[in-house]
């Protein structure tokens, strides 16, 4: 079975500043994604970006990038320029080809300070 | 534009009832997930489907069944809802047929229920 954890629960960041969420992963399986999600206080899922197993760069959306460390097993979210649409719950998520599950951790809040 | 839709969007039901959520997805994508969201907990699978008429458990499947005998939909049905089932649901698709590893989930807007 695959296993995220996220143990920040609540962050904060000054405008216009980086910010990066911590997230850790756990699986046996050798080929998965690592996902990021975003989900504003009005409720819904906005994909924000994705890391193959087998990719050898950092994946990067624009103000978005994934600091993907496989023998340590992190793949933490950095969000550059900080802007207050950017307070929400930020969730990451792991999908294993084995078994076609897709796991998420318990999230983190965080609140961008004007 | 396409997309994926969940009914109802909020539900109040009572201890003992059956409730059924509805999720239907336009894109033909072969994957569903349904979740449910809590407070300390994010998100945790329930069930999942490969395709129609293939379904498999989730993290916390117990109290739910689901059924899948067209691809574009996937309710989930609590047999004899109990307060702890009180909670945010979500419903996902995903188009990778081989596999979800490489492929985003698309979330419904979610069913937010509440068991007196």
């Amino acid at each position: 079975a695959q296993k995220i954890t996220q143990t920040q629960p609540g962050m904060f960041v000054q405008e216009k500043e980086a910010v990066t969420l911590d997230c850790t992963y756990d699986t046996s399986d050798p080929s998965y994604g690592l996902f990021w999600y975003k989900q504003p206080s009005s409720g819904e899922m906005i994909f924000l970006i994705y890391q193959g197993s087998y990719d050898q760069q950092n994946a990067t959306e624009g103000r978005y990038s994934l600091n993907f460390q496989k023998a340590r097993k992190s793949a933490n979210l950095v969000i550059s320029a900080s802007q207050l649409g950017d307070s929400a719950m930020y969730f990451c998520a792991i999908g294993a080809h084995t078994g076609n599950q897709f796991y998420f951790g318990t999230g983190t809040s965080l609140t961008v300070i004007p | 534009d396409a997309g994926i839709t969940q009914s109802p969007r909020y539900k109040i039901t009572e201890t003992g009832r059956q409730v059924t959520l509805m999720c239907h997805q336009t894109w033909s994508h072969s994957y569903m997930f349904w979740y449910r969201q809590d407070l300390g907990h994010g998100l945790r699978l329930i069930y999942y489907s490969a395709a129609a008429d293939i379904t498999d458990k989730g993290e916390v499947p117990d109290g739910y069944v689901v059924s899948r005998s067209k691809t574009e939909n996937f309710p989930l049905t609590l047999e004899s809802a109990t307060r702890s089932q009180t909670s945010v649901y979500f419903c996902a698709s995903s188009e990778q047929a081989g596999g979800v590893a490489n492929e985003k989930l698309f979330f419904g807007s979610g069913t937010q229920l509440s068991v007196l």
